[in-house]
């Protein structure tokens, strides 16, 4: 069964220092999106990419992070100045639309990346 | 404020036992509903969803309930299982989003 996959499972950081987390979204997905749960906290939602360009994003998703996809498969978050407050675990998703009511519109997550920033 | 939450943050139950996990939240405008299954180490997993215009879903031994009047969610899980153990999220798609907005979560703890 097709999944997405992302890389590392753990990074940890200096405080201000970039960072870079991979997802590879299920092959025929044209909706990618990332999304943070801090420790214990509910699951946010970052940011929706569609056709090589940011479609919706929360407020949380200001001007230290950035979405890419670089080639064919890939698809990342850069965070460019890394605070405490963002370590959290991020996921990736991706889903084949964003049809609402419809099961193509269902999301499929990623295993997540723990970032812990020191 | 949040618009979605939930009532219990933990629930344990024996294996077998009906698992009834609640959920409120406070935006008439959501009109898409989704329940999603966290286990230890992995991402949210989709379960069920439900529209506004329906008040009762059924799934394989999972039913999501609706109610609009007092704006409640409710996901019945049959005869669970120790593999059911989870946390479990209810999210809500305001009108014209397709993004879920999460709750916090409930800790569904099966007992064998």
């Amino acid at each position: 069964e097709p999944e997405v996959t992302q890389t590392p499972s753990h990074q940890v950081t200096q405080m201000g220092q970039e960072v870079i987390l991979r997802c590879v979204p299920i092959s025929n997905h044209l909706y990618f999106y990332w999304y943070r749960q801090i420790l214990g906290q509910k699951v946010e939602f970052l940011v929706s990419f569609y056709n090589n360009e940011i479609s919706e994003k929360s407020e949380i998703f200001d001007d230290q992070f950035s979405v890419e996809r670089p080639d064919g498969s890939n698809f990342t978050l850069k965070i460019r100045s890394t605070k405490l407050e963002d370590s959290a675990m991020y996921f990736c998703a991706s889903s084949e639309r964003s049809g609402r009511f419809s099961s193509y519109n269902e999301q499929f997550f990623g295993p997540g990346t723990r970032l812990t920033v020191l | 404020g949040e618009s979605v939450g939930l009532h219990l943050p933990t629930l344990s139950v024996q294996e077998g036992d009906n698992s009834i996990i609640n959920c409120a939240y406070s935006n008439s405008a959501s009109d898409y509903f989704i329940w999603y299954k966290q286990e230890s180490g992995k991402g949210p997993q989709f379960i069920i969803d439900i529209r506004s215009n329906m008040d009762k879903r059924q799934g394989q031994r999972v039913t999501v309930l609706l109610n609009k009047t007092v704006k409640h969610l409710s996901l019945q899980i049959a005869a669970t299982q120790p593999g059911d153990s989870a946390v479990y999220f209810c999210a809500e798609n305001r009108g014209g989003s397709y993004i879920p907005t999460f709750g916090r979560g409930t800790s569904l703890i099966v007992h064998p």
